[in-house]
């Protein structure tokens, strides 16, 4: 069972536009969401996270929404850039709990000239 | 300074063997996690330690025994290793063991069995 679900393998946008990768989750114990970058070889990079009690979290370029009664969050990234190009993994957690992420599968974002 | 590693970073053996996987952080964290990455893309938490003690157990066969010696290092053991073994292992620490708290990956480790 996928609690965690990123429906868009690959997104391609330009460079200079907004990215925007979403995910979807199904359980309602999650109270603490993250956003982790990948690029190939090398380990996911933590890069921005929202709690529950928010439905906003700037940083820089990145900026994630939290729409609980949905379950679902977005990640935007404005501008983008071609050093953006990477895979994006949505990953939740319950906060009561010993401190295991589960992730979805990830999208692959490719930012072009 | 690398803040999470692993060593070997590529591993190809045949089945039946007995492979092990090092992790070290140098972040002073107290909880380190195994994940694995399969062909399928999923990301999932295999073990945790919290200061050298099992805190989370999923599902993983028993040919699988991680081994905290102390709380900077969390190696995994693979006993009678098989073909659905192949995937990427991710080793992990953060601060702490629950809470929201931010857990660093190290690069990870491409296990091929043959």
């Amino acid at each position: 069972d996928q609690q965690v679900k990123q429906n868009s393998p690959s997104l391609s946008v330009q460079e200079g536009r907004i990215s925007i990768l979403n995910c979807d989750y199904t359980n309602s114990m999650f109270d603490y969401f993250l956003w982790y970058k990948k690029y190939p070889a090398e380990g996911p990079t933590f890069l921005i996270s929202i709690s529950s009690i928010k439905d906003k979290n700037e940083d820089g370029r990145f900026t994630v929404f939290l729409n609980k009664s949905a379950k679902h969050l977005s990640l935007h990234i404005v501008p983008s850039q071609p050093g953006d190009s990477a895979v994006y993994f949505c990953a939740a957690k319950n906060t009561g709990t010993a401190s295991k992420l589960t992730f979805g599968t990830g999208t692959r974002l490719q930012v072009t000239l | 300074d690398t803040a999470v590693s692993q060593t070997p970073k590529y591993l190809v053996t045949q089945m039946g063997n007995d492979k092990s996987i090092k992790c070290e952080q140098n972040l002073g964290h107290d909880t380190m996690y195994w994940y694995k990455q399969d062909s399928k893309k999923f990301l999932k938490i295999m073990f945790s330690y919290n200061n050298k003690e099992l805190i989370i157990n999923e599902t993983v066969p028993n040919r699988f025994s991680p081994k905290s010696p102390d709380k900077a290092h969390l190696n995994l053991h693979i006993n009678s290793l098989e073909l659905g073994d192949s995937a990427v292992y991710f080793c992990a620490s953060s601060q702490l063991p629950a809470g929201g708290d931010t857990q660093y990956f190290g690069p990870g480790t491409r296990l091929t069995v043959l």
